[in-house]
Parts: structure tokens; C-alpha cells; sequence
């Protein structure tokens, strides 16, 4: 089993919508859960992060983690085109040095 | 503040040939990692450094080398070359204080092994 497991989609959805992406964890001695976006061609940049369990809102994204089911998700309200990227979970524990990444779900807005 | 540099950002290589992918970073960060990305598989650890002259290995070590003589600058060597080596490679360094966190990633470098 990978210790993340993540949808690769691809996920298509109409400008507006909500989008929920999702990933899971096996190991529960990780701290921080964060999410990262990828633009085509591009390196990954830190979207946001949650420092053990709980919510996270910044604007259009919201972070969630339920530690108990070893879930992560990911969401954004009012989806722009703009939002088309991959989106990769990872996470991290400083006491083991081991960072994580899924796979990566490919997410497009249409217009 | 610069952030990650990392180059060069294209190179094509023979098998065979070795070479160093640069990566520096300006932030004082003391975690440095090397990363490839390949389709299909995300990213995944090659080497990854908690501080300058201490380095360990990740997933991926096989054909790479690294070292870590200051805290701004974490090369890459790539041995001896092979096609299972095309890839994009991302070094990136990051900190963590309790609950406060940040992890910058370079643009990356794409390789090619013909």
C-alpha cells in the first residue's frame, strides 16, 4: 500500500463549481498536511497547509484533515479556469524527515 | 529573495556521461531535497539533506549522488547516465517551526538520456 494515495483524475468541471479533491494516509505519525499546485511546466508551489488535524480556509480554498480517518481533501468554491492544474497532496513528519507526495490530480475548469 | 534556483533548466545527455544539477537556495532553510517527477508517478524522494553535511538517502537513490558542504547549496551528480534517468528534477528546502511551515520548490531541470 502507498502511504498517500491520491485520484489521479483527470476531474473536469464547468467554471463555478465546487471542487473536492481528496487523498488518503496510511502512516498517523505525520504532522503537517499540505497541499500544492502544479502548473503546467512548472514547479510545484505550497497552495496551503494544516498543522495536525482541523480546517484551513484562505479565500476560494479550504484544507481539511480528519487525522482519525487518515483523510485530506482539498476544496474550491467558486472554480476558476485559472484553477486548472494538477494539484498534489504530501505529507510531512519533521521527527521522521520523510516527505510524501500523491500522485497528483489533474483537475480543468471549463470555461 | 530569489528562492530556489536550480540549473540548468534543459540538458540532454549521452549514456554514460555524468553531470551536476545545481540547486542553491537563499532562505536559509536547513531541510533540501531532490526530487524527479516522471507521468504517472508523482514525485519521488531521490536524496534529501536536514542540514550542511548530512545527507540521507529517499526513495530513488540508485545512480545519484549528493552532498551538502553549506546550507545554501544541495548539487545533484548524476554518475553515469541512463535513459531511465529522463525525468524533470525538482530540488526544493524547506522549514518548519512548530506550526508554522514552508517548502519552496525550484523550476526544475528536464533531462533527457538518449
Amino acid at each position: 500500500q502507498k502511504e498517500v494515495e491520491q485520484d489521479p483524475g483527470p476531474l473536469s468541471v464547468p467554471e463555478g463549481a465546487i471542487v473536492s479533491l481528496n487523498c488518503t494516509y496510511s502512516n498517523s505519525a505525520f504532522q503537517y498536511f499540505m497541499w500544492y499546485r502544479q502548473y503546467s511546466r512548472k514547479g510545484p508551489e505550497l497552495l496551503m497547509y494544516t498543522y495536525s488535524s482541523g480546517n484551513k480556509e484562505d479565500g476560494r480554498f479550504t484544507a481539511q484533515v480528519d487525522k482519525s480517518s487518515k483523510y485530506i481533501s482539498l476544496f474550491i468554491r467558486d472554480s476558476q479556469p485559472s484553477d486548472s492544474a494538477t494539484y498534489l497532496c504530501a505529507i510531512w513528519g519533521s521527527g521522521t524527515y520523510k516527505y510524501i507526495f500523491g500522485t497528483g490530480t489533474r483537475l480543468k475548469v471549463l470555461a | 529573495n530569489a528562492g530556489v534556483t536550480q540549473t540548468p533548466k534543459f540538458q540532454v545527455l549521452k549514456t554514460g556521461q555524468s553531470m551536476t544539477l545545481q540547486c542553491a537556495q537563499d532562505m536559509n532553510h536547513e531541510y533540501m531535497s531532490w526530487y524527479r517527477q516522471d507521468p504517472g508517478m508523482g514525485l519521488r524522494l531521490i536524496h534529501y539533506s536536514v542540514g550542511a553535511g548530512i545527507t540521507d538517502q529517499g526513495e530513488v537513490p540508485n545512480g545519484y549522488n549528493v552532498s551538502r558542504s553549506t546550507t545554501e547549496d544541495f548539487p545533484l551528480r548524476l554518475l553515469s547516465a541512463a535513459p531511465s534517468q529522463t525525468s524533470v528534477y525538482f530540488c526544493a528546502s524547506s522549514y518548519s517551526e512548530g506550526s508554522n511551515y514552508g517548502y519552496t520548490f525550484g523550476s526544475g531541470t528536464r533531462l533527457t538520456v538518449v
